[in-house]
């Protein structure tokens, strides 16, 4: 079975600091991995994706994520965080057998120091 | 630019009401997605369909319908709604013609309070 884990609800991070946001799969098959971002009261933006090309993705807003098949890890970074980077952080896994099913990792809240 | 709709950011319903809430795409993607987003619950898929007039249920479909007569258009439906249905409701669509592999694009979202 399909699972995805973040493993970190709430991150907190100092404004120009590093950000790592983590996040583990289980797949039988090569997923499609993507990370999403919400910001308050708004619908969810995709950040980035992967989808068996380069294991190291960028996206977008300075963020990026490395695909680590050994480590069946997905995490995201951004070398120095923004206070607009504030906002929840969705790991999401979509099988590649799958129609419908889109696997949402239950949210990371970053929040930002000034 | 992708573009993804949603008829109202914030509705109130009074208990037994029927609620349209009303998704547009402008992707010509043929799948179309309803979730409703609850805190410590995550995002879980109500309704979902892959063509026109097509519709499959998702995780929680009790209490809901929809409908899709549009490419475009996909509609979710409260026959009677209740205050357990107070929620964030999502709408997203996607391309693909059957298998995954292919990310969702999200609308802004509707804040539904049933009072």
């Amino acid at each position: 079975a399909q699972s995805v884990t973040q493993l970190d609800s709430h991150v907190s991070v100092s404004e120009g600091t590093p950000v790592l946001l983590r996040c583990n799969y289980s797949s039988s098959y090569s997923p499609s991995l993507f990370w999403y971002v919400q910001h308050p009261n708004k619908g969810l933006q995709l950040l980035l994706k992967y989808t068996s090309a380069a294991t190291l993705v960028k996206g977008i807003n300075g963020f990026e994520a490395e695909f680590k098949k050994s480590e069946t890890s997905f995490h995201l970074t951004k070398p120095s965080a923004h206070m607009s980077d504030a906002a929840e952080y969705f790991c999401v896994v979509i099988p590649y057998s799958s129609a419908s099913k889109i696997i949402f990792g239950s949210g990371t809240r970053l929040s930002i120091r000034p | 630019d992708v573009k993804v709709t949603q008829s109202s950011r914030y509705l109130v319903k009074r208990t037994g009401e029927k609620v349209f809430l009303e998704c547009v795409q402008d992707m010509d993607h043929e799948n179309m997605f309803w979730y409703r987003q609850d805190p410590g619950l995550g995002l879980r898929l109500i309704y979902f369909s892959y063509d026109v007039k097509m519709k499959e249920k998702g995780d929680i479909p009790e209490g809901y319908s929809v409908s899709r007569e549009k490419k475009e258009r996909f509609s979710l439906i409260l026959e009677s709604a209740s205050t357990n249905q107070t929620s964030m409701y999502l709408c997203a669509s996607r391309a693909g013609g059957g298998t995954g592999g292919y990310e969702q694009y999200f609308g802004p979202g509707t804040r539904l309070t049933v009072t």
